[in-house]
């Protein structure tokens, strides 16, 4: 069974760069059917897809933040980290790690509560 | 805003049957048979309970069925019962992005 786990900094100060890692354990993440995305919630609020990664190094980004988002993969460590840049209060959410297979998020990290605050 | 809209909250008493929707666009909901369905519990993980309009993963209760019609894909939950109270959000195959929509909250009276 395929399983996820986000780490990184829970607390980011303003104007700052937020960075994530997800492992994956359990399989391949080379596994050409599936790639990889980041979601975002803040509390008391819905989902938000930030962006995706291929196992080829392709993404794609959620338009609304996509000046300000990095992803990028590492398959020697079947890992793949998220960098969001000059962070602000409102990027304060629950960042989940995800496999997506086609278009359905089949895989979820149990989510990592980030703080953005001085 | 959400890319896909969906009603703040729906409720209903046990044993009957709710419907939330999903409206997106041709772009998104009406251009693929690929809307999937998520359910969530306060605090917890979002799962998957509908990919591909209307298929169920294994282990998923065949009381939840998703159908799509134009622009509009839909949740039905029948036979409802109290462990069925949650946020459930619908999300859908765009080209290079896949939005969600705003989440719905179903209360058991």
């Amino acid at each position: 069974q395929v399983q996820l786990q986000e780490s990184g900094p829970g607390l980011v100060k303003p104007s700052q760069t937020l960075s994530l890692t997800c492992t994956v354990s359990g399989g391949s993440i080379s596994s050409g059917s599936y790639s990889w995305s980041w979601i975002r919630q803040p509390a008391g609020k819905g989902l938000e897809w930030i962006g995706r990664i291929y196992t080829s190094g392709s993404t794609n980004y959620n338009p609304s933040l996509k000046s300000r988002v990095s992803i990028s993969i590492d398959t020697s460590k079947n890992q793949f980290s998220l960098k969001l840049t000059s962070v602000t209060a409102a990027d304060t959410a629950v960042y989940y790690c995800a496999g997506k297979y086609s278009a359905r998020f089949d895989y979820w990290g149990q989510g990592t509560l980030v703080t953005v605050s001085s | 805003q959400s890319a896909l809209t969906q009603p703040a909250s729906v409720s209903g008493s046990p044993g009957q049957s709710i419907t939330i929707s999903c409206t997106g666009t041709s772009s998104d909901v009406g251009g693929y048979d690929y809307v999937s369905w998520y359910q969530q519990y306060p605090g917890k993980v979002p799962k998957l309970i509908i990919y591909d309009v209307s298929n169920r993963p294994s282990g998923v209760s065949n009381r939840f069925s998703g159908s799509k019609s134009g622009n509009t894909a839909s949740l039905t939950i029948s036979g409802l019962q109290a462990e069925d109270e949650a946020d459930y959000y619908c999300s859908s195959y765009a080209g290079s992005s896949t939005p969600f929509g705003g989440g719905t909250k179903l209360t058991v009276l």
